[in-house]
């Protein structure tokens, strides 16, 4: 059974607008929270993390929204850009932080 | 350039024979790990290192050897590759665990 999901494998959304990327997770013990962006023959690229001490980290166009009872986090990106086209995972330590566990993924569309 | 190398980036093989693919990282990283990409399940890790010759099994290990030698080195060894090991694989580096980690640019192994 998955312990991090990512329930839509896909989002297409207008060049402006904002995005928005939902993550969800089952292991309460999780406490830090990473979101990845990778685009198609490379590999993947850290974007943002939040600690569960947080609700809310923010950088620049990026803000991720962490909702710790309802095990659910979520990515905006505002405005949405042309090049933020790409899939984006969330991830989560666990294992005493040794090992990351991953979402399946979103693959963002962005159209001008 | 900080970078994560991964030889070869594309190989085709038959069941059976023996294949490593190699990765290497100039970070001075004591964290490195393997991952696999399959559609819809996101990144696996089948592997992960926090030092040299200490390496442990991550969520997918089965059918797959590692080693740490050195610190800048650890390939992913396939002894006798089956067609369920067709996939996209990806190492990483990090300085602190599994956070943040810094992935190479994939390797995309067909079994036949």
């Amino acid at each position: 059974d998955q312990q991090v999901k990512q329930n839509s494998p896909s989002l297409s959304v207008q060049e402006g607008r904002i995005s928005i990327l939902n993550c969800d997770y089952t292991n309460s013990m999780f406490d830090y929270f990473l979101w990845y962006k990778k685009y198609p023959a490379e590999g993947p690229t850290f974007l943002i993390s939040i600690s569960s001490i947080k609700d809310k980290n923010e950088d620049g166009r990026f803000t991720v929204f962490l909702n710790k009872s309802a095990k659910h986090l979520s990515l905006h990106i505002v405005p949405s850009q042309p090049g933020d086209s790409a899939v984006y995972f969330c991830a989560c330590p666990g294992n005493a932080g040794n090992m990351l566990t991953f979402g399946g993924g979103t693959r963002l569309m962005v159209k001008p | 350039e900080a970078q994560v190398t991964q030889n070869p980036r594309y190989l085709i093989t038959v069941t059976g024979k023996k294949l490593t693919v190699t990765c290497s990282q100039n970070m001075n990283h004591e964290y490195m790990s393997w991952y696999r990409q399959d559609p819809g399940l996101g990144l696996r890790q089948i592997y992960y290192s926090m030092n040299v010759e200490v390496t442990d099994k991550g969520d997918v290990p089965e059918g797959y050897k590692v080693s740490r030698k050195e610190k800048r080195n650890f390939p992913l060894i396939l002894e006798s590759p089956s067609p369920n090991q067709t996939s996209l694989y990806f190492c990483a580096s990090s300085s602190s665990g599994a956070d943040t980690q810094y992935f190479g640019p994939g390797t995309r192994l067909t079994v036949l």
